[in-house]
């Protein structure tokens, strides 16, 4: 069956940096894109981009262009998100969610977040 | 850019009741239009992709319909689990969600 871990909760300073990883098992990892969510505290969920795990190719949602690099290792078929130059309200719990194929840019499985905690 | 509006913004109901919620995009998405239920603490679900599609395993109370620019997604008898926030998220261009439902127990 299809999972998705993430890493574990995260407290981090303003304007350090922070990498979540999302381990995939169950399906070919390089078949899928993988996109990242995050849901900011009693918030809606924000979609922040994705990348194609074959290639490399990324596309980022204009609001984090420059800070966030997504990447991939598919020898482990594992995805990363780094976020840089942290601030209070990047205080969110972070998700990856495969795409659902073909490029399709819906979400058919999620793991279970990542809390990132910016507070200094 | 394209803006998705979902309303009510909060519903109550009974066990039993039949709801829908609405979506709304600001121009049209085709069809490229999926819902997702979170409860609380728990990743979002996907339960409807391409507007009227059912996602495997997902239970038949549950459908989607429209195309362009309006959409629904009806419960058609509320389970006691069916109590969550439920959201809407276009994939016509970058993926972008509505603000969510919360629906709770009347």
């Amino acid at each position: 069956q299809v999972q998705l871990v993430q890493s574990g909760a995260e407290v981090k300073k303003p304007g350090a940096s922070v990498k979540v990883s999302c381990k995939a098992s169950g399906y070919t990892f390089t078949g899928y894109y993988m996109h990242w969510v995050r849901q900011a505290p009693g918030q809606g969920l924000e979609w922040m981009g994705w990348m194609n795990s074959k290639s490399g190719g990324t596309n980022y949602a204009q609001k984090f262009q420059g800070r966030v690099t997504m990447t991939r290792d598919t020898s482990n078929s594992t995805a990363y998100m780094e976020l840089s130059r942290l601030r209070s309200d990047d205080t969110a719990v972070y998700y990856c969610a495969r795409d659902g194929g073909d490029s399709s840019w819906y979400f058919d499985y999620w793991g279970q977040g990542t809390l990132v905690t910016v507070s200094s | 850019d394209i803006q998705m509006t979902q309303s009510p913004s909060s519903l109550s109901a009974s066990v039993g009741d039949r709801v829908t919620i609405t979506c709304r995009a600001s121009q049209s998405i085709s069809s490229h239009l999926n819902w997702y239920q979170q409860k609380p603490g728990k990743a979002p679900k996907l339960l409807i992709y391409a507007a009227s599609s059912l996602q495997s395993g997902v239970p038949s109370r549950f459908s989607g319909s429209g195309s362009g620019t309006d959409f629904t997604l009806t419960i058609s008898s509320l389970q006691a689990e069916d109590f969550a926030t439920y959201y809407c998220q276009q994939s016509y261009s970058n993926p972008l969600f509505g603000q969510g439902t919360r629906l709770e127990i009347k």
